[in-house]
């Protein structure tokens, strides 16, 4: 167990709908960072919160869209899901500063 | 536009072997590197790092070495054993702009019997 939490662990759902995907950072943690990995992709930044705040932006598509919670944990909202959304969904942990990160084991999203 | 390639998806290596991964980067500011490794079903696990301010550095049997003028480094594993069998992602930094880590494809490493 890394100490980064992230649920559910396995999502499908059909092509238009919209779905959340959440992480609990390991403890003391302000930084979360979600990533992408599509099949045989590396991971691609999608985008960085810092207690709270967003810091950094990938090429997160208009249709994706994320926060960060008072008590830090955050949620990636993914909406009008296409096929092509299908992916690994990883979220990262990390104290300021420090770029090894800590991933979760990730979020498989099936789109059909 | 790939700014971090890992040319090699895949390696086989016998047991007892040196396994060399080798990872390139195209962005001349990055200043900071590091290696993952992912087995299946699990997030990548952070191995080892580097700063650009060294060429090498050691962590028990892993080894990476940065070759600035080339924007080349390569993670030395010896011995390998076949708990090293995963797939290893090469990630690079720009400390100075900003936090987030750009990542290479990865390459799925095979440590034989």
């Amino acid at each position: 167990d890394s100490g980064v939490t992230q649920t559910p662990k396995h999502l499908i759902t059909a092509t238009g709908q919209r779905v959340t995907l959440r992480c609990s950072p390991r403890s003391g943690d302000l930084s979360v960072y979600w990533y992408q990995q599509s099949l045989d992709q590396g991971l691609q930044f999608l985008i960085h919160y810092y207690n709270g705040e967003e810091r950094a932006k990938g090429n997160i598509l208009e249709r994706f869209s994320a926060q960060q919670f008072p008590d830090l944990h955050s949620e990636l909202n993914l909406s009008s899901l296409e096929l092509g959304d299908s992916a690994l969904y990883f979220c990262a942990s990390s104290v300021e500063g420090v770029y090894g990160y800590t991933f979760g084991s990730g979020t498989r999203l099936t789109v059909v | 536009d790939q700014q971090v390639k890992q040319n090699s998806p895949s390696l086989s290596v016998q047991e007892g072997r040196i396994s060399i991964l080798n990872c390139d980067y195209t962005n001349s500011m990055f200043d900071y590197f590091l290696w993952y490794k992912k087995y299946p079903a699990e997030g990548p696990t952070f191995l080892i790092s580097i700063s650009s301010i060294k060429d090498k550095n050691e962590d028990g049997r892993f080894t990476v070495f940065l070759n600035k003028s080339a924007k080349h480094l390569s993670l030395h594993i010896v011995p390998s054993q076949p708990g090293d069998s995963a797939v290893y992602f090469c990630a690079a930094a720009n400390t100075g702009t900003a936090s987030k880590l750009t990542f290479g494809t990865g390459t799925r490493l095979q440590v034989t019997l």
